[in-house]
């Protein structure tokens, strides 16, 4: 069973400062990816990162990088120079790989509010 | 092809009535997902298609939900005898086969049911 948990339902942060987003894990698949994905209020699911778990490096997109620790099974997103655009939902994701789970079990989320 | 559509956006049912949604994903991706998304929650997972053969199901699609992907491209969510607690967000979603990849997401259909 794959489980994951974002145990911050709310963030601030003021324009421009970065700021950091938890995701835990717990899987007993052996290879697995890791996901983050944005909701805005429109509600659809924006791809931003994904990390795998062999991957030696952590992975990065622009503004996005993943912190992957995979001893303490956490992948904290973190956002530099936040942007207004930035406030919404982000969920942390993962799926299982090899034989492992293909369909995406989500975290509960985590709302970001981009202050000026 | 410009992303995962779906259809209609919303829908409003009065309960006991069936509905059904239409997804259609990127036309090159073999593998689609139907999720289930309440409100200040995470999307929970529903059902799973490669091409056309249905592969895995959660135990939260009871028996009233029936989903088919009969020429493994678009893909239809029925719901039977709706209930109020299947208000909800469904979202359609597909990647291709390549591991180590996103799935993409439609926008999604609301489903209200009085």
């Amino acid at each position: 069973a794959q489980k994951i948990t974002q145990t911050q339902p709310g963030m601030f942060v003021q324009e421009k400062e970065a700021v950091t987003l938890d995701c835990t894990y717990d899987t007993s698949d052996p290879s697995y990816g890791l996901f983050w994905y944005k909701q805005p209020s429109s509600g659809e699911m924006i791809f931003l990162i994904y990390q795998g778990s062999y991957d030696q490096q952590n992975a990065t997109e622009g503004r996005y990088s993943l912190n992957f620790q995979k001893a303490r099974k956490s992948a904290n997103l973190v956002i530099s120079a936040s942007q207004l655009g930035d406030s919404a939902m982000y969920f942390c994701a993962m799926s299982g790989m090899d034989t492992g789970r293909r369909a995406l079990t989500f975290g509960s989320g985590t709302r970001l509010q981009v202050q000026p | 092809d410009t992303g995962v559509s779906q259809d209609p956006r919303h829908k409003i049912t009065k309960r006991g009535q069936n509905v059904t949604f239409r997804c259609d994903p990127i036309s090159e991706h073999n593998r689609l997902y139907w999720y289930r998304q309440t409100l200040g929650q995470g999307p929970e997972f529903l059902t799973y298609f490669q091409n056309e053969a249905q592969l895995e199901k959660s135990r939260l699609l009871s028996d009233r939900f029936s989903a088919e992907r009969p020429k493994g491209s678009f893909s239809t969510l029925e719901i039977q005898r709706t209930e109020q607690g299947d208000s909800a967000m469904y979202l359609c979603a597909s990647s291709p086969t390549t591991e180590n990849t996103e799935a993409f997401f439609g926008q999604g259909t609301r489903l209200t049911v009085v």
